[in-house]
């Protein structure tokens, strides 16, 4: 059984570019949901995909978007980076909506200089 | 507005004794709780969890206590190891999502 892989691990863009970061969520999982982590504070959720459906989002703007694909990977898009965005940004996989523990990856740490 | 807040930033403790990490959350909608331990350079690893129908739930070492009436959950881990240091976050979420809502953390240094 693998676990939840994200790629690439660190990557650093400047402010205006865009970004695709990329998860594949552990085996048998079929919910990703994809957390932002700043410095000194705790993961904050961005959103979640279920069966390739948005399914919540936190207080992100529009210009964080994501995909899901029919195995069950996941992309975190953002748009327009701006230096606050500079993070470690964590993907969470679990078994089924409702409840239970989330997994995470080792997350991707971005810098926006 | 910080729904699940842990107000100690750090703790010290002696290998060999009992660490309390403390957490606190506001929202009374919160139906299931769990606490991560991360270390450097790696993502939060889950360790327990707690549903709001208990007010305890232990495996091996660690133990998470729920007072529902304060909104006050904590871990105790018995005993501590040096391995045991690393930061830890309480997070809490409602059954109907997967949403987790996570505490700012506490750096937990277990010393010989």
């Amino acid at each position: 059984e693998t676990g939840v892989t994200q790629s690439p691990t660190h990557l650093i863009k400047t402010r205006g570019q865009q970004v695709t970061l990329r998860c594949s969520s552990q085996s048998g999982h079929n919910t990703v949901s994809w957390y932002q982590q700043a410095l000194g504070q705790g993961p904050q959720f961005i959103f979640q995909y279920y069966r390739e459906e948005e399914n919540g989002r936190g207080n992100f703007p529009p210009r964080f978007s994501g995909l899901q694909f029919p195995n069950y990977s996941s992309e975190l898009n953002v748009n327009a980076l701006e230096l606050d965005d500079s993070a470690l940004y964590l993907c969470a996989s679990s078994p089924l909506t409702g409840g239970g523990e989330a997994f995470f990856g080792q997350g991707t740490r971005l810098t926006v200089v | 507005d910080q729904q699940v807040k842990q107000n100690s930033p750090s703790l010290s403790v002696q290998e060999g004794r009992i660490s309390i990490l403390n957490c606190d959350y506001t929202n009374s909608m919160f139906d299931y709780f769990l606490w991560y331990k991360k270390y450097p350079a790696e993502g939060p690893t889950f360790l327990i969890s707690i549903s709001s129908i208990k007010d305890k739930n232990e495996d091996g070492r660690f133990t998470v206590f729920l007072n529902k009436s304060a909104k006050h959950l904590s871990l105790h881990i018995v005993p501590s190891q040096p391995g045991d240091s690393a930061v830890y976050f309480c997070a809490a979420s409602n059954y109907n999502t997967d949403k987790l809502i996570f505490g700012t953390g506490t750096r937990l240094q277990v010393f010989p």
